[in-house]
């Protein structure tokens, strides 16, 4: 079965930094593109950011330029974010994805709650 | 960036009526366009892809049509289950970006 598990949400302060991971199983994780997307409480989608299958090409948001970085590690199915610089707006659940070939997401995680608050 | 404008934001029909949402992108995307649904707490659920193609185990009244701008899905014909949020979502490869639209909320009458 194929599975996303993300992980690493929590409280922070604005400026404040987090990282999450995103733990996938029953497919080749290798062999996909992935992505960050998130959503505000009572809000819709966002794309955040997309890493190629080796790592090679990462692609961002501009809102999140500069201050996230998304990368993977291929020998340990798994994806990351890391998020610096966080701001309120940036409160929402940050759900890990696969992506296919026409860049739509056909396998989502559960989502991880992340909540910038002083 | 592109930009998604989805239409109407919000649509209330009868089961058994055939429903239509649209979907603008700001340039022309070929047919890298996709749609979802989301329950309420629930994950997206990606229904179509390509602008037409039936993502498996999705219910044949799903469908999707059109090509660079302009994009639908029907549902034709309404059931209960289907009560949700629905989002177009398209691509963009100059400069590579991926963009969602705002979102249409579908209730039953």
């Amino acid at each position: 079965e194929v599975q996303l598990v993300e992980s690493g949400g929590g409280l922070v302060q604005p400026g404040g930094s987090l990282r999450l991971s995103c733990a996938a199983s029953g497919f080749t994780f290798s062999s996909y593109w992935m992505s960050w997307v998130r959503q505000a409480p009572g809000k819709g989608l966002e794309w955040v950011a997309n890493i190629k299958q080796d790592g090679s090409e990462t692609y961002y948001v501009d809102s999140v330029k500069g201050r996230f970085t998304i990368s993977r590690d291929n020998a340990k199915n798994s994806l990351y974010l890391q998020m610096s610089s966080l701001r309120l707006e940036e409160t929402a659940v940050y759900y890990c994805a696969r992506e296919r070939g026409y860049r739509q997401f056909d396998c989502w995680g559960q989502g991880t709650l992340v909540t910038v608050s002083s | 960036d592109i930009q998604m404008t989805q239409s109407p934001s919000s649509l209330s029909a009868s089961v058994g009526d055939r429903v239509t949402i649209t979907c603008r992108a700001s340039q022309g995307i070929s047919n890298y366009l996709a749609w979802y649904q989301q329950k309420p707490g629930k994950v997206p659920k990606l229904l179509i892809y390509a602008a037409s193609t039936l993502q498996s185990g999705v219910p044949s009244r799903f469908s999707g049509s059109g090509s660079g701008t302009d994009f639908t899905l029907t549902i034709s014909s309404l059931q209960p289950e289907d009560v949700a949020t629905y989002y177009c979502q398209g691509y963009n490869s100059a400069p590579p970006a991926i963009t969602f639209g705002q979102g249409t909320r579908l209730e039953i009458k």
